[in-house]
């Protein structure tokens, strides 16, 4: 069945460096997003992307972050400089026709900023 | 905006006891509503969904309905297992636009033997 991957399953980094999560979606679908969770917090939307360009972002989703879908089968969640309040997990979705409510997520990508 | 209200956890069951996990949403428009479970160290996994009014969302023995009258989607299972330890989040998606999903703070679910 196909799933959704994320890489890495852990990173670690420093306050003030650059990360670039990276996810694989399922490869038919058209519409992507970003989710994160602090620990033991809610799920909360970042962005989602089709066609391209970004379609949604959310108030967490600053100038600090950047999605890109570099090469049609990547796409990637860039943090450019990473505060220690980033430290969470990231989980990349994808959904794919108009008429489909499924997203399928990702096994997510935990990111401690020390 | 929109928002999902789920019952505070830790829900604690004995194997084989009934399970009600409460969520009420507010929405503008007519959302599709779901489930979601996370087990220890793992990713979200979709456990069930309903996309319109009284429709009934069920999978592995829980199950949902869309109450639009009452704005809830309450899941319920007749007899858990120690295997259904997880959290699970309510969640919504609006019909339009792209359909981002708004989750609950979820739901920590502890069966024991």
């Amino acid at each position: 069945e196909p799933e959704v991957t994320q890489t890495p399953s852990h990173q670690v980094t420093q306050m003030g460096q650059e990360v670039i999560l990276r996810c694989v979606p399922i490869s038919n679908h058209l519409y992507f997003y970003w989710y994160r969770q602090i620990l033991g917090q809610k799920v909360e939307f970042l962005v989602s992307f089709y066609n391209n360009e970004i379609s949604e972002k959310s108030e967490i989703f600053d100038d600090q972050f950047s999605v890109e879908r570099p090469d049609g089968s990547n796409f990637t969640l860039k943090i450019r400089s990473t505060k220690l309040e980033d430290s969470a997990m990231y989980f990349c979705a994808s959904r794919d026709r108009a008429a489909t409510y499924e997203q399928y997520f990702g096994p997510g990508t935990r990111l401690t900023v020390t | 905006g929109d928002s999902v209200t789920q019952m505070e956890g830790p829900v604690t069951l004995s194997e084989e006891a009934f399970l009600t996990i409460n969520c009420t949403y507010t929405a503008t428009g007519y959302p599709s509503l779901f489930w979601y479970v996370q087990y220890p160290g793992e990713g979200l996994q979709l456990l069930l969904k309903a996309t319109k009014a009284d429709d009934k969302g069920s999978n592995k023995g829980f199950e949902a309905t869309y109450r639009k009258e009452t704005t809830s989607f309450h899941l319920e299972k007749g007899s858990v297992q120690v295997s259904d330890s997880a959290v699970y989040f309510c969640a919504l998606s609006d019909s339009t636009g792209f359909q981002k999903l708004v989750f609950g703070t979820g739901t920590r679910l502890l069966v024991s033997p």
